[in-house]
């Protein structure tokens, strides 16, 4: 089955920018997609289809994704942004949908 | 406004059954595929299936750990959405939510409920 791998855990000052990368496999010939996860919360999705963001995301949130690794990026970060966010793709040769296992990103 | 809405968890014992239940409100269900995820405590996201819409014919896929065990099943003049557990194991202890799935958003997980609460014990 397809795995995808992520940093355990990210950190960043207020004001900076934060990077978050999910590597799989030729990750760059699907479709990624990420989400925000806060505390107690459900998960929201902020990026589709690699890089492009539903109403209401900032732009502040982007994403991309090449070869074996997809990224997102979040800059000028704030405190809400604290978080976990996860990457997902669709495993065409299984027809399931994965996760990858979250990052936990932490405004310092 | 999509509004998803999950019910039906609680404490059963393993081998056991349970049926959560999912309510859609904000959206016509005609090309909308409804997805299943879980959340074991302090773990990540673990997808568990997905029901397309019935203009894509109501195809059903579940993950590994569940597949023959559970089942999910729709009922558009409802908006509602099922996901019928059987032979129930502790591994099944999690939070499980229901999320649409729509063509505009090339089919992510774009609106999700807060989620009910199965534990397996």
């Amino acid at each position: 089955s397809y795995v995808l791998t992520q940093p355990p855990s990210v950190s960043v000052a207020p004001g900076q920018t934060a990077t978050i990368t999910c590597e799989g496999d030729n990750i760059g010939r699907k479709g990624v997609f990420w989400y925000q996860q806060k505390a107690d919360q459900a998960p929201v999705l902020v990026v589709y289809y690699d890089s492009d963001r539903p109403s209401g995301i900032p732009e502040r949130i982007s994403g991309s994704n090449s070869g074996n690794t997809a990224t997102l990026t979040i800059t000028r970060v704030e405190a809400g942004d604290e978080a976990d966010y996860y990457c997902q793709v669709w495993d065409k040769d299984s027809d399931h949908w994965v996760f990858g296992g979250g990052t936990k990103l932490t405004v310092l | 406004e999509v509004q998803v809405g999950e019910s039906g968890g609680g404490l059963v014992k393993p081998g056991e059954s349970l049926r959560l239940s999912c309510v859609v409100s904000g959206v016509t269900l005609t090309h909308t595929w409804m997805s299943w995820v879980r959340q074991a405590p302090g773990k990540g996201l673990e997808w568990v299936g997905r029901i397309k819409s019935q203009i894509d014919g109501e195809t059903v896929d579940y993950a590994a750990p569940v597949k023959g065990r559970f089942t999910i099943s729709r009922d558009d003049s409802k908006n509602m959405v099922y996901l019928q557990m059987n032979s129930l194991k502790t591994d099944d202890t999690a939070k499980y939510y229901c999320t649409t799935m729509r063509p505009e958003n090339y089919y992510g997980m774009d609106a999700w409920g807060q989620g009910t609460t199965v534990t397996v014990s």
